[in-house]
C-alpha cells in the first residue's frame, strides 16, 4: 500500500461548487502539508499541520480550508471553487523517525474547475 | 525573494548528451536539506535525492550526479548519457531544518526545469 494516498485522483467540477480533497498516510507522521502546483510556478504551500490541533496557513491559503480529522488524515476543501483553482494538488508528510528526516508525497489530485 | 531558483525553464538535448540542471538556493539557516524531484508526464513526484547542509560530498547514482557547493549556494544535477525516459520536469527544493515553530519540514520549490530528451 502507498504511504500517502489522495482521493480523488482526478476531479472536474463547476464554478461555485464545494469540493473536498482527501489525504491519508500510514507513516505515522505528525506533520502534513497541502501544496498546489501550477505550470511554471513549482509547488506552493497552501496549508500545513504539525499535529491534530495545529493548523497553519501557507502562502496561498485564500479560498481554501483544511481539516485534520486524525493524525493520519488531512483534508483540503474549496468552499466555492473557481476556475483559477484548476491545478495539481499534492499532499505530503514529514517527520523525524529514528534520527532520520523523512518526507513523502502523495500521487497528486488533478482538479479542473470549469 | 525566491528561496530556490531554477533559472533554466526548458532544456532540450539529444539522447546520449550530458545535461546539467542548475539550482541556486537562499537561506540563513545553517542546517537545511536540499532535494531533487522528478515529475514525469504522469504527474507524480519521484524523489531523487536528499542532501543535508553538512554533507558537501558530491554524489553519484548511476547516470545521475549531484554537485553541492555551499560557497555558491548551488546544488546542481547532472544526467550523463541522457535517455528519452529522462524527459520530465525536475524540481529542486529546500527545507530549512531549524525549528522556528513553523518552517521545519515544509519545502520551498523552484519553478522547475522541463527537460526534453530527443531520440
Amino acid at each position: 500500500d502507498a504511504d500517502v494516498t489522495q482521493t480523488p485522483r482526478n476531479r472536474i467540477t463547476k464554478t461555485g461548487k464545494r469540493i473536498m480533497l482527501e489525504c491519508s498516510q500510514t507513516k505515522g507522521h505528525d506533520r502534513m502539508y497541502w501544496y498546489r502546483q501550477d505550470p511554471g510556478l513549482g509547488l506552493r504551500l497552501i496549508y500545513y499541520s504539525f499535529d491534530v490541533k495545529d493548523i497553519n496557513k501557507g502562502e496561498i491559503s485564500d479560498g481554501y480550508s483544511v481539516s485534520r480529522q486524525a493524525q493520519a488524515k488531512f483534508s483540503l476543501s474549496l468552499e466555492s471553487a473557481i476556475p483559477n483553482q484548476t491545478a495539481l494538488y499534492f499532499c505530503a508528510t514529514s517527520d523525524w523517525q529514528g534520527g532520520s528526516y523523512e518526507q513523502y508525497f502523495g500521487p497528486g489530485t488533478r482538479l479542473t474547475v470549469t | 525573494a525566491q528561496k530556490v531558483t531554477q533559472a533554466q525553464t526548458e532544456i532540450s538535448v539529444v539522447e546520449k548528451e550530458d545535461v546539467t540542471l542548475d539550482c541556486v538556493y537562499e537561506t540563513r539557516d545553517t542546517t537545511y536539506y536540499l532535494f531533487w524531484y522528478k515529475q514525469p508526464p504522469s504527474g507524480e513526484l519521484v524523489f531523487l535525492i536528499r542532501r543535508n547542509s553538512f554533507d558537501e560530498q558530491n554524489e553519484i547514482s548511476g547516470r545521475y550526479s549531484w554537485n553541492f557547493q555551499k560557497s555558491t549556494s548551488s546544488f546542481n544535477f547532472t544526467i550523463t548519457a541522457s535517455q528519452v525516459v529522462d524527459s520530465a520536469v525536475y524540481f529542486c527544493a529546500l527545507s530549512e531544518a531549524t525549528d522556528r515553530g513553523s518552517t521545519l519540514g515544509r519545502l520551498y520549490f523552484g519553478r522547475g526545469t522541463q527537460l526534453t530528451v530527443w531520440p
